[in-house]
Order: structure tokens, then sequence, then C-alpha cells
């Protein structure tokens, strides 16, 4: 896996934006970046993931850098329910049917 | 569509017991995996199974034993509990995307196992 680099902890303002980075200054032409969330005592909940373009789902927007060295997630209105560890994850294809290596992860905490 | 189910919730066990934590989902996903995770930890493939019928070993499988019935279901099994198999146990499963490029893995609830 390609190291992922993120903030320890980052807060945001209820019906915010929240934007949290991620850098992969090492990923290699075959790998998607992916996030993922824990919320306290839940399972991970995938959360979207991408190749070269910007991506954008129900849940929220990836945007990835032309030099695809970083990215970032975007929850466009953030609520206290969005509360959780935020990981991001560089996978390659090759690693199909094999484990998910998270990090540390960032704690996002939505604030009232 | 449940996803993916976990069961028990929760746990209690003596040192030596045995028991099997259950998963199902019903995605008609090929691949399902067991990984478990400390407190403060992340974490970390038990087994996982690439396609029904097979199965393979992650990077604790030991004092664990798997069964992929079928399709949808992949069960881990602890034979002799010690009390450093405390965890919470996640399964999931996954789908190759559109291509055969990118696999997304969905988890369970989990199952918090206390050994005493």
């Amino acid at each position: 896996d390609a190291k992922t680099t993120q903030p320890t902890s980052m807060d945001c303002a209820e019906g915010r934006a929240a934007n949290l980075p991620c850098n992969h200054s090492t990923i290699s032409g075959n790998e998607y970046v992916y996030w993922y969330r824990q919320i306290h005592s839940q399972g991970p909940q995938y959360i979207i993931h991408g190749l070269k373009n910007n991506e954008t789902n129900e849940m929220a927007s990836l945007i990835i850098t032309e030099d695809r060295k970083s990215s970032t997630l975007i929850l466009p209105h953030a609520t206290l329910r969005d509360t959780a560890v935020y990981y991001c994850i560089v996978r390659s294809i090759m690693e199909y049917g094999n484990k998910l290596v998270f990090g540390a992860g960032t704690i996002l905490r939505v604030k009232s | 569509n449940a996803g993916v189910t976990q069961t028990p919730k929760f746990q209690v066990l003596k040192t030596g017991q045995s028991m099997t934590l259950q998963c199902a989902q019903d995605m008609n996903h090929n691949s399902m995996y067991w990984y478990r995770q400390d407190p403060g930890m992340g974490l970390r493939l038990i087994y996982y199974s690439a396609s029904e019928g097979t199965t393979d070993k992650g990077e604790v499988p030991n004092g664990y034993n798997v069964s992929r019935l079928n399709k949808r279901e992949f069960s881990l099994r602890l034979e002799s509990a010690a009390p450093s198999q405390t965890s919470v146990y996640f399964c999931a499963s996954s789908v190759r995307g559109t291509g055969g490029n990118t696999d997304t893995q969905y988890f369970g609830p989990g199952t918090r196992l206390t050994v005493l």
C-alpha cells in the first residue's frame, strides 16, 4: 500500500462543508483512493473512491489533484452524525480480495 | 436489502469455551472477510474468502477457523477462546467494480466479544 498522511483531527461547524485532506505522494498509476469512515462502535462505512477524476455521490465529493499526490474528501453540509474517524486508503487492483489497511485516520468533530 | 449482518451483537465467553460468529450478506458478493479491531487500533484481517469454496489466512489467523458455507454466509469459529481474543469482530464482503479494476468492501455492524 502507498502510505497516506492525514491530519489527526479536525473540527467543523454543523451545516458547513467539511474538507478532509489526504496526502499520498507515492501513489502509483494503478492505485485508487478510497475513503471510509467509522462512527463510534460501528463498522467501517464506505464513502467514495476514485482514480484520477473527481467523484461525487450522495454522501460526499472526492477531489484528486492532477498529479494524484493528494486528495480531499468534502462533506458538503456536515451534521452531528458525521462525527467519526475518516480513513483515506490507497489500494490497487492487485489487492482484490485482500485486506484493507486502515491507518490512524482523521477524527472529525462536527459541532453545533 | 440488509447488507452485511452479524450475529450475535455481544458475547461473553469463559476461557476455553468455543463459539461461532455468523455473518451473512445479501448483496451477491463473491468475497467475504473477517477482521478484528482492538481498542484504539486499526482493523486486522483474520481470514478471507475470495469466492465460494475458498478461504485464505490473513495476518492474524491463529486461534480461529472459518467456513464459507455458501455464497451468502461466512462463519468464524473460536475453538478454545482466550482473553487475547477479546475484541470487536467485523465481517465484510466485497464486489469487483465495473471493468474489474476495483473492489469495495462493505462492513457489518460487528460482534463485541469478551473472553474472561
